[in-house]
């Protein structure tokens, strides 16, 4: 059983406002990723990291913000939600050996008003 | 670059029925190839896995084999169930193009009692 966690699992918030997703894993994986899910289903990456201190930005250009101080944490910041930037959140984790193999958490849907 | 293109849906099966969702890839190098579910209100579960060529993946009754020749990794059941319902994506991942993994835009399919 994978153990990836995302916090809120829902969030409704107005434009303008700084949020945070956090999505922590007690699994020990190096690499995290976000994805955002978009209605049709399609997953983006937005970011990644191969470690502590490691962040790199995805193949879809987010206005969003990583950090990676920590290996069990990834949180995701919008210093200014707009309503653009409702969608469905996805953090997931691989560990080295089988990076390619992604745990994924149950996600947070963010709808900006 | 790589790609995953992944047969349009929705699919509406009875239960019992076969079932077939196409997947193909296009990829310089030589990927792996996965299928991820996503159940309602959840995030991806990893469902079965191939990492060479004529390789079979097989997991809760669900199965695929990677066909170099036709570029393809289609996922097969021989009688779904109602708790199949949800969506599936192929996937393929590539060490050449870095620890990220490209995911197809997603199947749904729905299974009648």
């Amino acid at each position: 059983e994978a153990d990836i966690y995302q916090t809120p699992r829902y969030l409704v918030i107005g434009t303008g406002k700084k949020i945070t997703l956090e999505c922590s894993q007690t699994m020990g994986h190096d690499k995290m990723y976000w994805y955002q899910q978009d209605p049709g289903m399609e997953l983006h990456l937005i970011h990644y990291s191969y470690g502590v201190n490691s962040t790199e930005k995805g193949d879809l250009s987010s206005e969003s913000t990583v950090s990676r101080i920590r290996t069990e944490h990834f949180p995701l910041t919008l210093e200014s939600a707009r309503p653009s930037h409702t969608s469905q959140y996805l953090c997931a984790s691989s560990e080295t050996d089988r990076w390619d193999e992604q745990y994924f958490g149950p996600g947070t849907r963010l709808t900006v008003t | 670059g790589d790609s995953v293109t992944q047969m349009e849906g929705p699919v509406t099966l009875s239960e019992e029925a076969f079932l077939t969702i196409n997947c193909t890839y296009t990829a310089t190098g030589y990927p792996s190839l996965f299928w991820y579910v996503q159940y309602p209100g959840e995030g991806l579960q990893l469902l079965l896995k191939a990492t060479k060529a004529d390789d079979k993946g097989s997991n809760k009754g669900f199965e695929a084999t990677y066909r170099k020749e036709t570029t393809s990794f289609h996922l097969e059941k021989g009688s779904v169930q109602v708790s199949d319902s949800a969506v599936y994506f192929c996937a393929l991942s590539d060490r050449g193009g870095g620890f990220k993994t490209i995911f197809g835009a997603g199947t749904r399919l729905f299974v009648k009692a």
